[in-house]
């Protein structure tokens, strides 16, 4: 089983849905969670991050974090073409600077 | 913000040859550095994590005499793929980390290079 688990998509969403994206793990040992998206050929970047249970908001994006379900989800809303993309969730081991990476799910914002 | 910038974004090679893979901090120094590798549709794996000056700590099943990474200084890291095979072919990635920098926001990643070995 991978510590981490996310689908991989593809999902495809007309613009201005709201997209819910999701990850499960199962180390009880993870400490802060992320959300990255990466373009097509280039590399991650960070989106939001958070440590504790409950939701997070940033403009259109809000990440939540269940960890009695060790489940974690990133909601867009009024998406964008713009957001077409893969987005990755990550995990932080506790006492480390290791990072867990999902599959990532492939996004795709149609007009 | 932080940058790092990674050379080259693409890269061909024949079969046995190595190839060396650059990643700078541009404004930052990178106490640590890492080293990924992304397979299509797949997750990025954590292949080793460097601290300047010392020698990389590598996870298990990277072969550390295949995948030679160097970090010398404080913006440069290198990580050298020797006897290049096509198995080798895939996305790497490389991320900086600087002693200043608190909190998950720190990690910063370069572009990633694309390996191609025929």
């Amino acid at each position: 089983q991978k510590e981490v688990e996310q689908d991989p998509g593809p999902l495809s969403v007309p613009e201005g849905a709201i997209v819910s994206l999701n990850c499960t793990y199962s180390n009880s040992a993870f400490q802060y969670f992320m959300w990255y998206r990466q373009y097509s050929r280039k590399g991650p970047e960070l989106l939001m991050y958070t440590y504790s249970s409950g939701n997070k908001e940033d403009g259109r994006f809000t990440a939540q974090v269940d960890k009695s379900s060790k489940y974690i989800s990133l909601f867009i809303r009024d998406s964008q073409p713009s957001d077409s993309a893969t987005y990755l969730c990550a995990m932080s081991v506790k006492d480390t600077d290791k990072l867990i990476f999902g599959t990532g799910t492939r996004l795709q914002v149609f007009p | 913000g932080a940058v790092v910038s990674q050379h080259p974004s693409r890269v061909i090679c024949k079969s046995g040859t190595s190839v060396k893979i650059e990643c700078r901090s541009l404004d930052f120094q990178a106490t640590t550095m890492f080293w990924y590798r992304q397979f299509p549709k797949q997750s990025l794996m954590l292949m080793a994590t460097s601290n300047e000056g010392s020698k990389a700590t590598y996870e298990q099943g990277v072969e550390k005499d295949k995948f030679l990474i160097n970090h010398a200084s404080l913006t440069l890291s290198t990580l050298t793929v020797t006897s290049a095979h096509p198995e080798d072919s895939s996305f790497y990635i490389c991320s900086a980390r600087g002693a200043l920098v608190q909190g998950l926001g720190g990690y910063t990643f370069g572009s990633g290079t694309r390996l191609t070995v025929v």
